[in-house]
């Protein structure tokens, strides 16, 4: 156990419907990451947190996902009209300055 | 894309030492070196990380060459909980580039 918990752990959903995930960052990191990882591949990077301030988004981060922290402690990713290929573990982590610490990850299905 | 490369998988007796190459020739000097590891449904976790001297912890221990383009992380008496996939990866600035890493099976 890291420290970093992620909330569900599992969610299974029906295609255009709309699910939020919660991650819980160790207590004293300021930073916090999103990744994506879909079945044989490593994990993508989606976005990074500093505090309350998003410095920055991939290009995989679509209109439909959308991420907030807004107190600067967890952290919300929300994906609007799921689609089948959204279907992948939504992994959260966070560090301080340098070594990322990886949540259990939540892992979407959509049907 | 990934600045590392790495075989896609090994073998390991367990009780033996597993020894993981990395090659990163594209390396610039101030980035560090880090190696997680994934174990099935698992989030990565982290091992050791370096910049140009060797390092240990109680995990493992990495080797860095002196030209800096190339690494072993070296795990000394496997273990079958060790079976998972390990990424080596440069960091670059403050995210994480992961390659698709070397599946480690330790044989018992």
């Amino acid at each position: 156990d890291t420290g970093v918990s992620q909330d569900p752990r599992h969610k299974i959903t029906k295609r255009g419907q709309n699910v939020t995930f919660r991650c819980d960052p160790i207590s004293e990191h300021n930073r916090l990451y999103w990744y994506r990882q879909t079945l044989g591949q490593g994990p993508e990077f989606l976005t990074y947190f500093q505090n309350e301030a998003q410095l920055e988004k991939s290009r995989l981060l679509s209109d439909r996902f959308s991420a907030e922290r807004p107190k600067g402690s967890f952290s919300t990713l929300e994906i609007q009209r799921t689609e089948q290929g959204d279907s992948a573990m939504y992994l959260c982590a966070s560090s301080t300055v340098d070594t990322q610490y990886f949540g259990p990850g939540t892992r979407l299905t959509v049907l | 894309d990934a600045k590392t490369t790495q075989p896609t998988s090994m073998d390991c007796a367990e009780g033996r030492a597993a020894n993981l190459p990395c090659n990163h020739s594209t390396i610039s000097g101030n980035e560090y070196v880090y190696w997680y590891r994934q174990i099935h449904s698992q989030g990565p976790q982290y091992i050791i990380h370096g910049l140009k001297n060797n390092e240990t912890n109680e995990m493992a221990s990495l080797i860095i060459t002196e030209d800096r383009k190339s690494s072993t992380l070296i795990l000394p008496h496997a273990t079958l909980r060790d079976t998972a996939v390990y990424y080596c990866i440069v960091r670059v600035e403050n995210k994480i580039i992961f390659g698709k890493g070397t599946r480690l099976h330790i044989l018992p």
